[in-house]
């Protein structure tokens, strides 16, 4: 039940920005758009969040669109260590919903 | 100074045992969440308590049982293990803080194997 559709993966130089898309369509005005991903064997890690405007942290950037329907999450220099599963998540409330995510491998 | 502490890493076990995996967190949150990932690596919410009391259960057999002793600890009991139980188990925790439930923190999880 996952309100996210991601691609199932996609492949990122090192070095070069890796953009990930995530579409969603039937977001409603109060629901923030999550991004977290898992590196194999460990607890997910939080990466950035955000409502309607762009938004930047240390880790990413997270760019939303205006209808908010889609948004990408912005890797800008993408390292070895950033080979993970990457989630988009729309969330109202206390619960993360987890869908399939996108699989991203940086290759050297 | 680990953030989110799960014990054990590791917990193999044979069906029909029962068993618990203990999570602390020393983030100062006051809510605490369990995840199930089941070898086809969906995360799923089983439970969360905020400030000791359970806020969120879903469907979850009720050989299921987290107990919160503390804001900062979260056990998870698991009474008549089953083949299907088997997965990586995830506990978490977060600040509510101006009504929204802020970023999660993972611990690192506890594979669980069941004979």
């Amino acid at each position: 039940d996952a309100k996210t559709t991601q691609p199932p993966s996609m492949d990122c130089a090192e070095g070069r920005a890796a953009n990930l898309p995530c579409n969603h369509s039937t977001i409603s005005g109060n629901e923030y758009v999550y991004w977290y991903r898992q590196i194999h064997s460990q607890g997910p890690q939080y990466i950035i969040h955000g409502l309607k405007n762009n938004e930047t942290n240390e880790m990413a950037s997270l760019i939303i669109t205006e209808d908010r329907k889609s948004s990408t999450l912005i890797l800008p220099h993408a390292t070895l260590r950033d080979t993970a599963v990457y989630y988009c998540i729309v969330r109202d409330d206390y619960k993360l919903s987890f869908g399939a995510g996108t699989t991203v491998t940086v290759r050297a | 100074d680990t953030a989110v502490s799960q014990t054990p890493k590791y917990l193999v076990t044979q069906m029909g045992n029962d068993k618990s995996i203990k999570c602390e967190q020393n983030l100062g949150h006051d809510t605490m969440y369990w995840y199930k990932q089941d070898s086809k690596k969906f995360l799923k919410i089983m439970f969360s308590y905020n400030n000791k009391e359970l806020i969120i259960n879903e469907t979850v057999p009720n050989r299921f049982s987290p107990k919160s002793p503390d804001k900062a600890h979260l056990n998870l009991h698991i009474n008549s293990l089953e083949l299907g139980d088997s997965a990586v188990y995830f506990c978490a925790s977060s600040r509510l803080a101006g009504g929204l439930y802020n970023e999660q923190f993972f611990g690192p999880g506890t594979r669980l194997t069941v004979l």
